[in-house]
């Protein structure tokens, strides 16, 4: 079964330009996820999908993030401008419907310069 | 507001011996799910366990156990016999259950757990 693939890996910005990220969760998985981990700590919800539709994005700085999930499966997150605290690795996970483990994509490092 | 604990920053032990890695959770939920995820250096994050908070049955797998302690909100994780390819960082995560649907993961910090050979 393939995993949560998240493009790209790497990513190097100037601050107040723009940037997305990519994710396909795992076939079938309704729900899906958004996480931002700065270094040092534990990654954070930015925002949860349940098919398209958002379940929880109460802690998306929605002054510059913004994500959208097309037609429930794909995914992309996006930041602009993006300022050098959004420095972080943006993990998607996905997870089947109901009360089950999320899966994790291998993350993209953003680095804002 | 659910908030999860995890004050070891870092642990080092030498190959071999026991460790625990401690976890204290806050939730108002009497329904809720604990989660143990492995993030070595290469960063993705691995699935350990998952417990849900009507479950205080311990368990074990392999080298690997846990221990789910209601009463002092807690869900320690034990490694016996570490092994150098143990070495990562650990995450203790919290899931509320909200109209039946999962909700998101709030993690702790992290305990970076170094085996040294």
């Amino acid at each position: 079964e393939a995993g949560v693939a998240q493009s790209p890996r790497y990513k190097i910005i100037e601050k107040r330009q723009s940037v997305a990220f990519w994710c396909n969760p795992i076939s079938g998985h309704a729900t899906l996820y958004w996480y931002q981990q700065i270094l040092g700590q534990g990654p954070k919800l930015l925002i949860q999908f349940q098919n398209n539709g958002v379940v929880d994005d109460s802690q998306l700085p929605k002054d510059r993030f913004s994500a959208e999930r097309l037609k429930g499966v794909d995914s992309t997150l996006k930041i602009q401008p993006a300022k050098l605290e959004d420095s972080a690795v943006y993990l998607c996970a996905s997870s089947d419907t109901g009360n089950t483990e999320a899966f994790f994509g291998q993350g993209t490092r953003l680095t804002v310069v | 507001a659910q908030k999860v604990t995890q004050a070891q920053t870092e642990i080092s032990v030498v190959e071999k011996e026991d460790v625990t890695l401690d976890c204290v959770y806050e939730t108002r939920d009497t329904t809720y799910y604990l989660f143990w995820y492995k993030q070595p250096p290469s960063g993705e994050l691995v699935f350990l366990i998952r417990r849900n908070s009507f479950d205080e049955q311990n368990e074990i797998s392999g080298r690997y156990s846990w221990n789910f302690q209601k009463s002092t909100s807690s869900f320690n994780f034990t490694i016996t016999a570490s092994q150098v390819v143990d070495s990562a960082v650990y995450f203790c995560a919290l899931s509320e259950n909200s109209g039946g649907g999962a909700d998101g993961l709030t993690f702790g910090k992290g305990t970076h757990l170094i085996i040294q050979p």
